[in-house]
């Protein structure tokens, strides 16, 4: 596609179910990104991968929080046993660089509700 | 924000008119990003400046980095309704994480 994808558009979770929040990237970006906003806040850095490999995973607010890009290209951001203050919208980017930041491309995020 | 805020937090100006926002981090920096968000087409990069360039064009858009002062500021000009929207700057040292400002939510009037 021309563009990051993500799936679901939205979802809504009752608390201490498990979800899954996949990423499609732009085909051929190094670099791929998931942030957490809630809402009237900036973006939240959580996790960023170099290919198959998650070099930064220090956003990532607890255990429950798990991201995997298993062969460097789609990616997915699995959250167990979710609760209220998981509630946000989660946003994934790519990058075509591998070493400087730079130019991001977002997907339209993934709406988390859970109640 | 610990990493930095922007201000002003809401700007409401007239079309035609500029816009001027500013953003502070606390770290050293590679570079520093604005984006702009809407509810139509989500998170969109608008322009990067390296931590070595002090100004910085595009269009409307005028940036400028003070790297002594921790500090950038945006300038839009001759503003359209369209660009009603959230902005944010986005900075980064190393490779992968950037971090996002608080954001500055401008509405401009028709």
């Amino acid at each position: 596609g021309a563009g990051v994808s993500q799936s679901p558009r939205y979802k809504v979770a009752k608390r201490g179910q498990d979800v899954a929040l996949r990423c499609d990237p732009i085909s051929g970006h190094v670099s791929l990104f998931w942030y957490q906003q809630a809402l009237g806040q900036g973006p939240e850095f959580l996790t960023y991968f170099q290919n198959e490999a998650q070099l930064d995973k220090s956003g990532l607010p607890s255990d429950r929080f798990f991201a995997e890009r298993p062969e460097g290209s789609v990616s997915t951001l699995k959250i167990q046993r979710t609760q209220q203050e998981d509630s946000a919208v989660y946003l994934c980017a790519s990058s075509l660089a591998a070493v400087m930041n730079t130019e991001a491309f977002f997907g339209q995020g993934t709406r988390l509700t859970v109640v | 924000s610990q990493q930095g805020e922007e201000d002003p937090q809401a700007l409401s100006i007239q079309e035609g008119e500029n816009a001027t926002m500013n953003c502070s981090y606390k770290t050293s920096i590679n570079n520093l990003q604005w984006y702009r968000q809407n509810s139509g087409r989500g998170l969109v990069h608008l322009i990067l400046i390296r931590s070595n360039e002090r100004e910085k064009h595009s269009g409307r858009l005028r940036v400028t980095l003070d790297t002594s002062k921790k500090s950038s500021s945006l300038l839009i000009t001759a503003s359209r309704a369209a660009d009603t929207a959230s902005y944010f700057c986005v900075w980064g040292k190393d490779a992968g994480k950037s971090t996002f400002g608080d954001g500055t939510t401008l509405t401009v009037k028709p």
